[in-house]
């Protein structure tokens, strides 16, 4: 079964005190990996997209990078701002998946000053 | 550019009613995927909509159903409503061409709570 797993589920972090969120997956093929936040209230909003292992994507404070069985979404010197839920997700080879997106559970991620 | 927008933004049902949520996709997208996220969980796949048809479906009743019209705006009808339909419904929109993977791009959701 296709499936995404992320970890730590919560994660408490001074300000300026770098860490890495971890997504595993177990699919039958994967076409790509996106990693999204989602701030209380609102949708998800897109941060990364990493299709072949190896990959590393920047983007401010934030670099997700991608093996062959996970992704990790590192976090350099965290501001409150950063604070959100980040979601990892899948999407799968095969024209039968429809372009679905299956997500982990997701880390709430909390900044304190 | 206009993003992703989605009316209303909370509905209150009962059980046994049916609802209507509505979804209009980021301009230059052509296709729309319907997402169920529950408190503290991750969004689960309802359907996608490409030219107007469905094209892929997630593990939901046949009464969780719907439509994309020509402007590639989308509706999602739900019948029968249920305790457990209470969640979060976000609309995704995207450009599709062949098997290109193009991110999907999320409204603000739906809050629908039955009673």
């Amino acid at each position: 079964e296709d499936q995404v797993t992320q970890s730590p589920e919560a994660l408490r972090l001074q300000e300026g005190e770098s860490s890495s969120l971890n997504c595993s997956y177990t699919v039958s093929g994967l076409r790509g990996l996106f990693w999204y936040r989602q701030d209380p209230g609102k949708g998800p909003e897109f941060l990364f997209t990493l299709y072949s292992a190896g990959e590393e994507k920047e983007k401010e404070r934030l670099k997700a990078t991608l093996t062959k069985k996970e992704s990790f979404l590192h976090i350099t010197a965290p501001k409150p701002e950063d604070s959100a839920t980040y979601l990892c997700a899948v999407q799968l080879t095969g024209s039968n998946q429809g372009g679905k997106l299956i997500f982990g559970q997701g880390t709430e991620l909390s900044v304190k000053p | 550019e206009t993003g992703v927008t989605q009316s209303p933004t909370h509905l209150i049902k009962t059980r046994g009613q049916q609802v209507t949520l509505r979804c209009s996709s980021q301009s230059g997208h052509n296709t729309v995927s319907w997402y169920q996220q529950a408190l503290g969980q991750g969004p689960q796949f309802i359907f996608q909509y490409y030219r107007e048809e469905e094209n892929g479906r997630g593990n939901f009743p046949p009464r969780f159903s719907g439509l994309q019209f020509p402007n590639y705006s989308s509706e999602l009808n739900v019948n029968a409503l249920e305790l457990d339909d209470s969640a979060l419904y976000l609309c995704a929109s995207s450009f599709r061409t062949g098997n290109s993977n193009q991110p999907q791009h999320f409204g603000d959701g739906t809050r629908l709570s039955i009673l």
